[in-house]
């Protein structure tokens, strides 16, 4: 199985900040990498697909970048609503994997 | 707008099979690959396995063995079953939908929290 491994797991920021999250690939997966966000309680909401595409309904202060193995999702100005989980899933494989989450915190 | 909702017993014993069905509305589940996450308390997410609507099904090698996914196309809907449950199945199960070009989840059921304990 292709591992997805996140990092940090837990960032600290503050209202303004610009924030990334990186997510490495253990073998190339192209573009097909999703970003999701987590509130406690809550079901995962999908931000980017195709490890670039924002979703419909989206803020634009979200982004994705990256190919084949290495990938960062980046909030440019953090708001209070952003304070959650933010996961990746790769579905390169057909055996579609996620990272282990990485949580931003507020400083 | 596609919704989707889990339902199923909340509490199930050690040993025994944990079944989850998930109701789509708001659109078909033709079409589409239909998935079981699940999360454990704390924890990230773990996909299960899927669907396709035409009966086709891919599990995760961790769960393969004990799941089972199942479809109902004339209710709308599909389930999951999961054998021979311990306290490390304790988690909340969610069902969600990827298309076949795009396998990323774009909808998501609100999850179930079904807690396996004597």
């Amino acid at each position: 199985d292709i591992q997805m491994t996140q990092s940090p797991s837990t960032l600290s920021a503050s209202i303004g900040d610009r924030v990334t999250v990186t997510c490495r690939a253990s073998q190339s997966i192209s573009s097909w990498l999703a970003w999701y966000q987590q509130k406690p309680g809550k079901a995962p909401k999908l931000l980017i697909y195709k490890a670039s595409t924002l979703e419909n309904g989206v803020p634009s202060r979200f982004s994705g970048s990256g190919s084949g193995t290495q990938f960062t999702l980046t909030i440019s100005g953090l708001q209070p609503d952003d304070f959650a989980t933010y996961y990746c899933q790769q579905y390169f494989s057909s055996r579609w994997t996620f990272g282990q989450g990485t949580k931003v915190e507020i400083k | 707008q596609v919704q989707l909702q889990e339902s199923g017993p909340g509490l199930v014993k050690p040993s025994e099979t944990l079944s989850l069905t998930c109701t789509v509305s708001g659109g078909s589940i033709s079409g589409y690959y239909w998935s079981w996450i699940r999360q454990s308390p704390g924890k990230g997410l773990e996909w299960i396995g899927y669907i396709y609507y035409s009966g086709s099904t891919n599990y995760s090698p961790s769960l393969k063995g004990r799941v089972t996914i199942s479809e109902d196309m004339s209710k709308n809907q599909f389930s999951l079953k999961l054998t021979s449950v311990t306290a490390a199945d304790t988690a909340v199960y969610y069902c969600a939908r990827s298309g076949v070009d795009s396998a990323f989840f774009q909808y998501w059921g609100q999850g179930t929290l079904v807690t396996v304990s004597s």
